[in-house]
C-alpha cells in the first residue's frame, strides 16, 4: 500500500459528460502529481500542485483542470469527454527530501 | 525538456536468470534523480529503486540494481536471480529535484519457468 488513495477505480460515462477524480496524498506529502496513461503516449504529467497552489503543467488540455485543497487532497476534472480521454489517470505524491514519488492505485476512465 | 529512452519494448528472461533493462536520458542539469518503477497486470506503479546523480556508487535493493553512467547518461536496471513475479511492464523515469517524473516508454519484461 503506497499510502496514496484514489476514487473511484473505475469510470464509465459517455462522450460530452464531465467527470471528477479524487485523490488523497501520503499523509504528510505537500505536492500531488496528475499523470494519464495510455496505450498511445505512455505515461504523461498532466499538472503538479504544492501545498494547495499550481507548481507546474504538462500536456494537460484545456478541458481538463485540477485544484488542491487546504486538507491536501485533489480533484482531477476532466469536462466535454472524448472517446480518447480513455485512459488510467494516476495521482502520485511526494515532498520529501528522497524525492521519491508514490502513486496510488489509478481510476480507470472509459469514456463510451 | 529532459527524455527517457528506453529502447527494449521487450524483454524475455528464464527463471533465476539475470536480465539487464536498459535506459538512457537527456539533461543539461546535473541535480537530479533516476527511479526504476515496476508496473504489473494490477497495474498499480511500483517504485523499484532509485538513484540520485551526485552520487557515484550505484543503488542496490536486493535483487534489484543499476548501472547508473553520469557521463553517458545511462541507467540500467538488472535483476538477479529473476522471479515469475518480476514479469511486468519496467519504467526508467527522470526527475529534478521538485519536478515532475518524466517516463520513459516502458519495457515489458516477460519471464519463462
Amino acid at each position: 500500500d503506497s499510502g496514496v488513495t484514489q476514487t473511484p477505480k473505475h469510470l464509465i460515462t459517455a462522450t460530452g459528460q464531465r467527470v471528477t477524480l479524487r485523490c488523497s496524498p501520503r499523509s504528510g506529502d505537500l505536492s500531488v502529481y496528475w499523470y494519464q496513461q495510455s496505450l498511445d503516449q505512455g505515461l504523461q504529467f498532466l499538472i503538479q500542485y504544492y501545498n494547495g497552489e499550481e507548481r507546474a503543467k504538462g500536456n494537460i488540455l484545456e478541458r481538463f483542470s485540477a485544484q488542491q485543497f487546504p486538507d491536501l487532497h485533489s480533484e482531477l476534472n476532466l469536462s466535454s469527454l472524448e472517446l480518447g480521454d480513455s485512459a488510467l489517470y494516476f495521482c502520485a505524491s511526494g515532498g520529501g527530501t528522497n524525492e521519491k514519488l508514490f502513486f496510488g492505485s489509478g481510476t480507470q476512465l472509459s469514456v463510451l | 525538456a529532459q527524455t527517457v529512452t528506453q529502447s527494449q519494448p521487450e524483454m524475455s528472461v528464464q527463471e533465476a536468470e539475470t536480465v539487464t533493462l536498459s535506459c538512457t536520458y537527456d539533461t543539461s542539469e546535473s541535480d537530479y534523480y533516476l527511479f526504476w518503477y515496476k508496473q504489473p497486470p494490477s497495474r498499480q506503479m511500483i517504485l523499484v529503486i532509485r538513484q540520485e546523480a551526485y552520487k557515484q556508487q550505484n543503488a542496490t535493493e536486493n535483487r534489484f540494481s543499476v548501472n547508473f553512467q553520469k557521463a553517458a547518461k545511462s541507467f540500467s536496471l538488472k535483476i538477479s536471480d529473476s522471479q515469475l513475479g518480476d514479469a511486468a511492464m519496467y519504467f526508467c523515469a527522470y526527475r529534478s529535484a521538485g519536478h515532475a517524473l518524466n517516463f520513459g516508454k516502458g519495457t515489458s519484461l516477460l519471464v519463462t519457468p
